[in-house]
């Protein structure tokens, strides 16, 4: 069965650097999404991606946050300068969208995560 | 008030047992509907959609009740392997759109 998948399982950097968190949604979904987890604590939404923008984010997703689809497979969230409290699971889901069977189109599916750690 | 409300839990149950998670979602404006399960430090696993209709899937069960803005799920005969943290999770869309999540309820099966 497909699956998202993510690179790398764990990041560790040091505070002020910038990291890329890579993902690889299902093939022929269409709609892509960042959620982040901090230790303990629920799973939130950072954004969500459709048609190459951005069509929805959080107001946690502010401009140290981007995202990108660099070519037909990989989707990236960059956080520019990291921050001791950017540690968390970053998961990358996907969902397929309106060419799914009824009911299922707005199921999304979730990558293993990034461990993202800020020293 | 919390978006999605859920047990706090937790649930601790003998094998077989029957168990209920309930969930209240505060935008009446909500479209779709779901139960994840979620593994220590692990992603979050769709269980199933929840339909207003009810459905099932072998032991699981979920209902909605969109009057009321509530969720349940039902597991009957509990496994070992049910041991895990529940979520409910809101959509505002029918079709794509942000998910909520709740806080989530955490069931452990005992032998």
């Amino acid at each position: 069965e497909p699956e998202v998948t993510q690179t790398p399982s764990h990041q560790v950097t040091q505070m002020g650097q910038e990291v890329i968190l890579r993902c690889v949604p299902i093939s022929n979904h269409l709609y892509f999404y960042w959620y982040r987890q901090i230790l303990g604590q629920k799973v939130e939404f950072l954004v969500s991606f459709y048609n190459n923008e951005i069509s929805e984010k959080s107001e946690i997703f502010d401009d140290q946050f981007s995202v990108e689809r660099p070519d037909g497979s990989n989707f990236t969230l960059k956080i520019r300068s990291t921050k001791l409290e950017d540690s968390a699971m970053y998961f990358c889901a996907s969902n397929p969208g309106q060419g799914a069977a009824s009911g299922r189109h707005n199921e999304q599916f979730f990558g293993p995560g990034t461990r993202l750690t800020v020293l | 008030r919390k978006e999605v409300e859920q047990d706090p839990g937790p649930f601790n149950v003998p094998e077989g047992a029957t168990v209920a998670f309930n969930c209240t979602y505060s935008n009446s404006a909500s479209q779709s509907f779901f139960w994840y399960r979620q593994d220590c430090r692990k992603e979050p696993k769709l269980l199933m959609s929840v339909y207003s209709s009810g459905n099932e899937d072998g032991r699981f069960t979920a209902q909605l009740n969109r009057a009321s803005q509530y969720i349940s799920l039902l597991i009957r005969d509990s496994k070992l392997s049910d041991s895990a943290t529940y979520l409910c999770v809101v959509n505002m869309r029918a079709n794509a759109g942000k998910s909520t999540f709740g806080d989530g309820t955490t069931l452990t099966v005992k032998p």
